[in-house]
C-alpha cells in the first residue's frame, strides 16, 4: 500500500545541471501536485495537474517544468538547476481536483531533499 | 495581510495538558479547511478536515469561525507523540484548481 512514491529521496546537483523528480501514486487519484518547502516559507505550490492530460502553474513555477505522463505519474523537471532551488520537494495527490468545490484532502509523498551547489 | 497566518510557536506544553492554537485566513471566499500534521523532516499528513459546525476526532477538536475568518485546533490530554508542526490549510479561489494555501505551521512540543 505505497500511496505516493517519490524518487529520488536525496539528490545533490551542481548549478546548471538538470534532473527530473519522479512521482507516482497508486490510489487512482485524478489530481497531482508538486510543492516545495523552504524554512520559514511553508509549502508553496509549483505546478499541479487537475486531471490526466492537463497541467497548470502554481505559485512558484519559474525554473520548473512538469509532465503528467499518465494518471499515475507526474514528474517535475529542473532544466538548469540554481542554488535558489535547494529545497525539499513534495508530490501530492487527491481524488478529486479541478475547478469544483471539493474538500478532498491531499496525500503526500515523503519528499525529495535537493541541494544545488 | 498574509493569506494564511499561524503563530509559529513553539508552544511548550506539559504532557496531559490542553493546548489550542488558531489560524487566520484572508480570503473570505475560502471553501475548505484542514489541519495537517508534519513531523520533523517528514511529509505533511492530514490530521482532520474542519467543518462549519465544528468537529471532533478523539482528543482533537477543530472549529471554524467564518465571520472572523479563523479556524482553531484544540488538543486535549496531550501526549508526547503529539509533538509536531501543525499546518493550517485553506482552500480558496486562488491558484486555480484546488487553491490550497498552507500556513507556515505551529510548532508544538509536549514535555514529559
Amino acid at each position: 500500500n505505497a500511496g505516493v512514491t517519490q524518487t529520488p529521496k536525496f539528490q545533490v546537483l551542481k548549478t546548471g545541471q538538470s534532473m527530473t523528480l519522479q512521482c507516482a501514486q497508486d490510489m487512482n487519484h485524478n489530481s497531482m501536485y508538486w510543492y516545495r518547502q523552504d524554512p520559514g516559507m511553508g509549502l508553496r505550490l509549483i505546478y499541479y495537474s487537475a486531471s490526466e492530460g492537463t497541467t497548470d502553474k502554481g505559485e512558484v513555477p519559474n525554473g520548473y517544468n512538469v509532465s503528467r505522463l499518465n494518471k499515475r505519474e507526474f514528474s517535475l523537471r529542473l532544466e538548469s538547476a540554481a542554488p535558489s532551488q535547494t529545497s525539499v520537494y513534495f508530490c501530492a495527490s487527491s481524488e478529486l481536483g479541478g475547478r469544483v468545490f471539493s474538500n478532498q484532502p491531499q496525500h503526500f509523498g515523503d519528499g525529495t531533499r535537493l541541494s544545488i551547489l | 495581510r498574509k493569506e494564511v497566518e499561524q503563530d509559529p510557536g513553539p508552544f511548550n506544553v506539559p504532557e496531559g495538558a490542553t493546548v489550542a492554537f488558531n489560524c487566520t485566513y484572508s480570503n473570505s471566499a475560502s471553501q475548505s479547511f484542514f489541519w495537517y500534521r508534519q513531523d520533523c523532516r517528514k511529509e505533511p499528513k492530514l490530521l482532520m478536515s474542519v467543518y462549519s459546525s465544528g468537529n471532533e476526532d478523539g482528543r482533537f477538536t477543530a472549529q471554524l469561525n467564518r465571520a472572523s475568518q479563523y479556524i482553531s485546533l484544540l488538543i486535549r490530554d496531550s501526549k508526547l507523540s503529539d509533538s509536531a508542526t501543525y499546518l493550517c490549510v485553506v482552500k480558496g479561489v486562488n491558484l486555480g484548481a484546488d487553491g490550497l494555501t498552507f500556513g507556515k505551521g505551529t510548532h508544538l512540543i509536549i514535555q514529559p
